[in-house]
């Protein structure tokens, strides 16, 4: 089973609400990644986890705060969003974070709407 | 800083056809490519991984080669199929960093 799941598949958000997007795995990966992607872009890498603990911050605004309750379970909290968030938003695992252990397995994303 | 160039951006061939993606890195520092597929508004799915000390990788009709010294690879597609239509992304792991670094896709059109 190489599946990464994501929910919702698609939200709509006002910029004063507060949201979560959920993403799962049961590969037994331990590093998992959080990307967002602007139509006719490649992904963006925002965050990375690893055994559980963040270790990669790409500068990301702090309205998104990402949380991995454990090994299997990456969030995406949202609040106080920009209509220019709105984009797709991919989650992925890999064994580990080292080069030699990708690849990397993507979800099928959440594809956001802020108004 | 690791730029990754994918020519050309976008393609559209006859079904049949055998054709080549390609993909070009400029810091040879890499641990391994990875090319991924997206059909429009899913998620990335892994084609083939080629480590840093292999030349090439196969899967089925795919067929993807490495040159790290001159930081290219290419991907070869042979009897291309409308199925095959979707964007083509490589990506480069980075050696210390920890990350992927994506090109911008090849965007492919095969007519039946």
């Amino acid at each position: 089973d190489t599946e990464v799941t994501q929910t919702p598949k698609h939200l709509v958000m006002g910029m004063t609400n507060k949201k979560s997007l959920k993403c799962e795995q049961h590969m037994g990966h331990r590093a998992m990644y959080w990307y967002k992607q602007k139509a006719k872009k490649p992904p963006e890498l925002m965050f990375v986890y690893s055994y559980e603990k963040l270790s990669i911050n790409e500068s990301v605004p702090s309205r998104f705060s990402p949380e991995c309750p454990n090994s299997s379970l990456l969030n995406l909290h949202l609040h106080a969003l920009q209509p220019e968030d709105s984009a797709l938003y991919l989650c992925a695992s890999s064994q580990g974070t080292g080069g030699s252990l990708v690849p990397q397995y993507f979800g099928p994303g959440t594809r956001l709407l802020v108004l | 800083k690791q730029e990754v160039t994918q020519i050309p951006a976008a393609l559209s061939v006859p079904e049949g056809e055998n054709l080549v993606l390609n993909c070009s890195f400029t810091d040879s520092a890499i641990y391994n490519l990875q090319w991924f597929r997206q059909d429009p508004g899913k998620g990335l799915t892994s084609l083939l991984l080629i480590q840093s000390s292999q030349r090439e990788q196969t899967s089925g009709r795919l067929n993807a080669s490495l040159d790290k010294s001159s930081g290219r690879s290419t991907l070869y597609i042979a009897a291309s199929q409308p199925g095959d239509s979707a964007t083509y992304l490589c990506a480069v792991f980075i050696q210390g960093a920890q990350k992927l670094v994506f090109g911008q896709g090849t965007r492919l059109t095969i007519n039946p």
